[in-house]
């Protein structure tokens, strides 16, 4: 059984400040990393695809890291706004095409 | 809109119906994928088509539920005789693929089923 496990599993950040999140994952048999950003009745929509040890990618505001020896991956947001509020979901990739996703963080801005 | 669609965005059902949901991907886009979500649990994988051939069917997917994709363009999930487990959100997905390797799957905005 593959386990992606994210943390926290929610979380309140007041307008304006930095927050993070994590997603671990098996070290073991890696190909890709997916985050994903899901607002309520929106698609889920895809921010990164990562698949280096040590990658770092942006877009914007928000930002993340990967460490494949590890088995971790951050997501930073950097001066959270109201429309950053949504799920994000991190989903690991064998290489199947099949994603295995977590259970996701559902992050609240407080205006 | 060329993004992936779905419909019905919502459906309300008695158990015991049978329901069908319909998926229009990327046109471009080769694969194409469904997962479900139930509440408290990220999306799951039920099954994929490269085309019109469906490569890989998960256990999650009974012998109640069955997809196509005939045309190796728009998909159709059905579900026969549907019970309470069934609610949950239904997600579609597509992504091109070239040689072999794939990149990222774009999601619809789902078909949310409750069965009563």
């Amino acid at each position: 059984i593959l386990n992606v496990e994210q943390s926290p599993q929610s979380l309140h950040v007041q307008e304006g400040d930095s927050t993070n999140f994590t997603c671990s994952f098996p070290s073991s048999n890696f190909y890709a990393l997916h985050w994903y950003r899901w607002e309520t009745a929106k698609s889920p929509e895809a921010l990164f695809v990562m698949t280096l040890n040590g990658d770092e990618k942006k877009k914007g505001r928000i930002s993340a890291t990967l460490n494949t020896k590890e088995g971790y991956s951050y997501l930073y947001i950097k001066g959270s706004q109201p429309e950053d509020s949504a799920t994000y979901l991190c989903a690991f990739d064998f290489g199947n095409e099949k994603l295995t996703f977590g259970t996701g963080t559902r992050l609240t801005i407080i205006p | 809109d060329t993004g992936v669609s779905q419909n019905p965005r919502h459906k309300i059902t008695k158990r015991g119906q049978n329901v069908t949901f319909r998926c229009d991907p990327i046109s471009e886009h080769n694969r194409l994928y469904w997962y479900r979500q139930t509440l408290g649990q990220g999306p799951e994988f039920l099954t994929y088509f490269q085309n019109e051939a469906q490569l890989e069917k998960s256990r999650l997917l009974s012998d109640r539920f069955s997809a196509e994709r005939p045309k190796g363009s728009f998909s159709t999930l059905e579900i026969q005789r549907t019970e309470q487990g069934d609610s949950a959100m239904y997600l579609c997905a597509s992504s091109l693929v070239v040689r072999g390797k794939g990149d990222t799957q774009y999601f619809g905005p789902g078909t949310r089923l409750t069965v009563l």
